[in-house]
């Protein structure tokens, strides 16, 4: 158990429609990444929060957004769903800035549009 | 884009066995991360070699890096059934955005 929570561990929903998920990181994490990973792309960066504020962007599409609270926990949000947009999608943490440093991976969000 | 790529794709050996996999990638690094992913579960660290690095050891794992070729091999040695899982390299670029680049991972599936 890396310490690192994620709510839904499941979510199917249809194409338009948007959906928040939710990130815990580790006691005393201040950063938060996001990833997604799918069968074409492979796991893919997509959004780095570190105490509140955006840090890292990666391959995000516009479509996407994500928010770090003051209590650290981060959600991401997606809208206008398309099918492609289907994958599994974790989050990781770290203490620092430094994104290269060893991350810790929640158990993932498998999320699917129909 | 994939920073690292792995090879093979995938690999079925027996108990017992060293399983080797590899991984290339094509920018200058400051350090590099192999992680497994068991089957839709979230990927777990196994060992972070440093640029300056040319071998690290952490039990039955060996982690080699190559960067004047810009490669790195993970060795499990006697392995198990329980090191089935999928294998991915993670690369932490010099230059440029501070976040890991993970490679297309390996399939290691060991047979019992």
């Amino acid at each position: 158990d890396s310490g690192v929570t994620q709510t839904p561990k499941h979510l199917i929903t249809a194409t338009g429609q948007r959906v928040t998920l939710r990130c815990s990181p580790r006691s005393g994490d201040l950063s938060v990444y996001w990833y997604q990973q799918s069968l074409d792309q492979g796991l893919q960066f997509l959004i780095q929060y570190y105490n509140g504020e955006e840090r890292a962007k990666g391959n995000i599409l516009e479509r996407f957004s994500a928010q770090q609270f003051p209590d650290l926990h981060s959600e991401l949000n997606l809208s206008s769903l398309e099918l492609g947009d289907s994958a599994l999608y974790f989050c990781a943490s770290n203490k620092g800035l430094a994104g290269g440093d060893t991350q810790y991976f929640g158990p993932g969000t498998r999320l699917t549009v129909l | 884009s994939q920073q690292g790529e792995e090879d093979p794709q995938a690999l079925s050996i027996q108990e017992g066995e060293n399983a080797t996999m590899n991984c290339s990638y094509k920018t200058s690094i400051n350090n590099l991360q192999w992680y497994r992913q068991n089957s839709g579960r979230g990927l777990v660290h196994l060992i972070l070699i440093r640029s300056n690095e040319r071998e690290k050891h952490s039990g039955r794992l060996r982690v080699t890096l190559d960067t004047s070729k810009k490669s790195s091999s993970l060795l499990i040695t006697a392995s198990r059934a329980a090191d089935t899982a999928s294998y991915f390299c993670a690369t932490d670029a010099l230059a440029g955005r501070r976040a890991l680049t993970f490679g297309s991972g390996t399939r290691l599936q060991v047979q019992p």
